[in-house]
């Protein structure tokens, strides 16, 4: 069965201290990965799509990466604004026009 | 900028009641979909819809129901409450295959 899995479940950082949540699927015919943040008792926002393996995607301390198994969301010098739950989604061909997503993330950045 | 409503924030309903979420996007966008959101559980699909009048089963539609009588809205039917239904609801819509979503804020239910 394809599954979409996240770790850790749960992430303690300091400020500064720059770190990657990973994102690994077991999916046929990949179509799209998309990552996204969601902050308490708000809907999940859009941060990168990648398409295939090689490709990167940046937004300010973020960086998205894909190979053909993970996708690493790394952040670096994170600051405590960056704490939220951070979700990823794959796209299968299969699916149409769903995505799979994982359990998420959850970042705590203190200052 | 693009925005899908969710028409309310918090909903507290009674057990037996029927209860809509409505959900509004104004990207003219094809697909909406459906999401219940759980601690533990993560997003699981409810229903889907690609066009106009279409509906599509998700994972678990089990006590729902849906309706998308215009291309911008798409409502969810709680045909009549549970309290296992409480939980947070998410709405979504993209424009066609390989976009991604674009979520509403959500509606916390509360099923008492």
């Amino acid at each position: 069965e394809d599954q979409v899995t996240q770790s850790p479940e749960a992430l303690r950082l300091q400020e500064g201290e720059s770190s990657s949540l990973n994102c690994s699927y077991t999916v046929s015919g990949l179509r799209g990965l998309f990552w996204y943040r969601q902050d308490p008792g708000k809907g999940p926002e859009f941060l990168f799509t990648l398409y295939s393996a090689g490709e990167e995607k940046e937004k300010e301390r973020l960086k998205a990466t894909l190979t053909k198994k993970e996708s690493f969301l790394h952040i670096t010098a994170p600051k405590p604004e960056d704490s939220a739950t951070y979700l990823c989604a794959v796209h299968v061909m299969e699916y149409g026009n769903k995505l799979v997503f994982g359990a998420g993330t959850i970042l705590r950045v203190k200052s | 900028d693009v925005k899908v409503t969710q028409s309310s924030r918090y909903l507290v309903k009674r057990t037996g009641e029927k209860v809509f979420l409505e959900c509004v996007q104004d990207m003219d966008h094809e697909n909406m979909f459906w999401y219940r959101q759980d601690p533990g559980l993560g997003l699981r699909l409810i229903y889907f819809s690609y066009d106009v009048k279409m509906k599509e089963k998700g994972d678990i539609p089990e006590g729902y129901s849906v309706s998308r009588e215009k291309k911008e809205r798409f409502s969810l039917i709680l045909e009549s409450a549970s309290t296992n239904q409480t939980s947070m609801y998410l709405c979504a819509s993209s424009f066609n295959q390989g976009y991604g979503y674009t979520f509403g804020s959500g509606t916390r239910l509360t099923v008492v």
